[in-house]
């Protein structure tokens, strides 16, 4: 089976500054995608970003985007220009292209946004 | 469009007991899943249903199944429970249909399981 590795439990960041999480991997498919979802406190997970691992050019969403190195199997977060609603709990996830619609979660990174 | 719906939100229950949860995928979704979170284990799959059919299965016991309905709403029923069952169980739908689908999944706010 897959795994996904986070190896940050907590992160902190100084509002409008930036952030990375770390994502690894493991897998032998060369084909699937990768997610990075968002849960508040208290509040349910949402999809903040998503890559196709055969595309080589990085996903970007406004403040959000990725660093997706397939060779090294990482898969990171940056979050520029930090705001108090980024604060969460970010997990990163992986679907196989092949197998179904299963995927596969880290432990998930707390992100707290400092003022 | 609604989003992906879940009851009830909260349940207390003691061991040996049987639960039912419901959820209720976004209109025109068909894939639903299944996830149990802790803070121990993080987020770990359960089942996937579609088209009233279980398609993929996590590793959990017998105790665990589920069902899906002809308007894509799912069930998941755990029986005699246990202390460890206590968790955050999630729903997550898609419109997903084929293996090559870029399509991702939908959370519902989830249903909070206490074992006593």
């Amino acid at each position: 089976a897959q795994t996904v590795t986070q190896s940050q439990p907590e992160m902190s960041v100084q509002e409008a500054e930036t952030v990375t999480l770390s994502c690894t991997y493991d897998t032998s498919e060369s084909d699937y995608y990768l997610f990075w979802y968002k849960q508040p406190p208290s509040r349910q997970m949402i999809l903040v970003i998503r890559q196709e691992a055969y595309k080589q050019q990085n996903a970007t969403e406004n403040r959000f985007s990725v660093n997706f190195q397939k060779a090294a199997k990482s898969f990171s977060l940056k979050i520029s220009d930090s705001q108090l609603g980024d604060a969460a709990m970010y997990f990163c996830a992986y679907r196989s292209a092949a197998t179904g619609n299963q995927f596969y979660f880290g432990t998930g990174t707390s992100l707290t946004v400092i003022p | 469009k609604a989003g992906v719906t879940q009851t009830p939100r909260y349940l207390i229950k003691t061991r040996g007991q049987q639960v039912t949860l419901s959820c209720s995928p976004i209109s025109g979704h068909r894939s639903v899943s299944w996830y149990q979170q802790t803070p121990g284990q993080g987020l770990q799959f359960l089942f996937e249903y579609f088209s009233e059919t279980q398609r993929n299965k996590g590793n959990f016991p017998g105790r665990f199944s589920g069902r899906q309905f002809s308007n894509s709403r799912s069930e998941m029923n755990v029986s005699t429970l246990e202390l460890g069952d206590s968790a955050l169980y999630l729903c997550a739908s898609s419109f997903y249909q084929r293996v090559l689908s870029q399509e991702t999944q939908y959370f519902g706010p989830g249903t909070r399981l206490l074992v006593l």
